[in-house]
């Protein structure tokens, strides 16, 4: 089974201009998460989808970021303009509920962002 | 906001002896899930308890949840020096907004460093 593609791995860019992520998740995976990861903390969630819908966003900087799920498949984080205070790992997961209720994310190996 | 909060912070072992790391939280979960993360890479699931659970083993990993004290650790036995990584809580709960059943949110993570 393939795992969640994330591209790019690595990006740097400077203040003021805007970046995009991709995710690939699981097939079939219905559950996909955005999570941003500052050096040396846990994962902040910023955006959950349920297929292509919405089902939290509510520690996502609207006024910067957004995020979409066409389709209920692939997603795109962009972040437009970047601040240096957005260097982070930015983490895509997806999920599925198994019929015994495990809900265990599977994560990519994330995008590395450098905002100088 | 986070929801699980780990201790210790950091930990630093020598191979072959037990590390308990633990976890609280403050809300009702429908399971709570431990993570991996090794330097620069992604975060890999462990193991998973349900809230009706109190222990669960996984090879050299046991887990316990109080639903009661809210609260949870993780054992790690005989450790080894491949177990150096940090370690991540995360309470999967019911998110405020329709349209899924549960959504996961971490804490900020535990190092462990096993001296060989």
């Amino acid at each position: 089974e393939a795992g969640v593609a994330q591209s790019p791995r690595y990006k740097i860019i400077e203040k003021r201009q805007s970046v995009a992520f991709w995710c690939n998740p699981i097939s079939g995976h219905a559950t996909l998460y955005w999570y941003q990861q500052i050096l040396g903390q846990g994962p902040k969630l910023l955006i959950q989808f349920q297929n292509n819908g919405v089902v939290d966003d509510s520690q996502l900087p609207k006024d910067r970021f957004s995020a979409e799920r066409l389709k209920g498949v692939d997603s795109t984080l962009k972040i437009q303009p970047a601040k240096l205070e957005d260097s982070a790992v930015y983490l895509c997961a997806s999920s599925s509920r198994t019929r015994t209720g495990r809900t265990e994310a599977f994560f990519g190996q994330g995008t590395r962002l450098t905002v100088v | 906001s986070q929801q699980g909060e780990e201790d210790p912070q950091a930990l630093s072992i020598q191979e072959g002896e037990n590390a308990t790391m633990n976890c609280s939280y403050k809300t009702s979960i429908n399971n709570l899930q431990w993570y991996r993360q090794n330097s620069g890479r992604g975060l890999v699931h462990l193991i998973l308890i349900r809230s009706n659970e109190r222990e669960k083993h996984s090879g050299r990993l046991r887990v316990t949840l109080d639903t009661s004290k809210k609260s949870s650790s993780l054992l790690i036995t005989a450790s080894r020096a491949a177990d150096t990584a940090s370690y991540f809580c995360a309470t999967d709960t019911k998110p405020i907004s329709t349209g899924a059943n549960s959504k996961l949110t971490f804490g900020k993570g535990i190092t462990l460093s096993v001296r060989p």
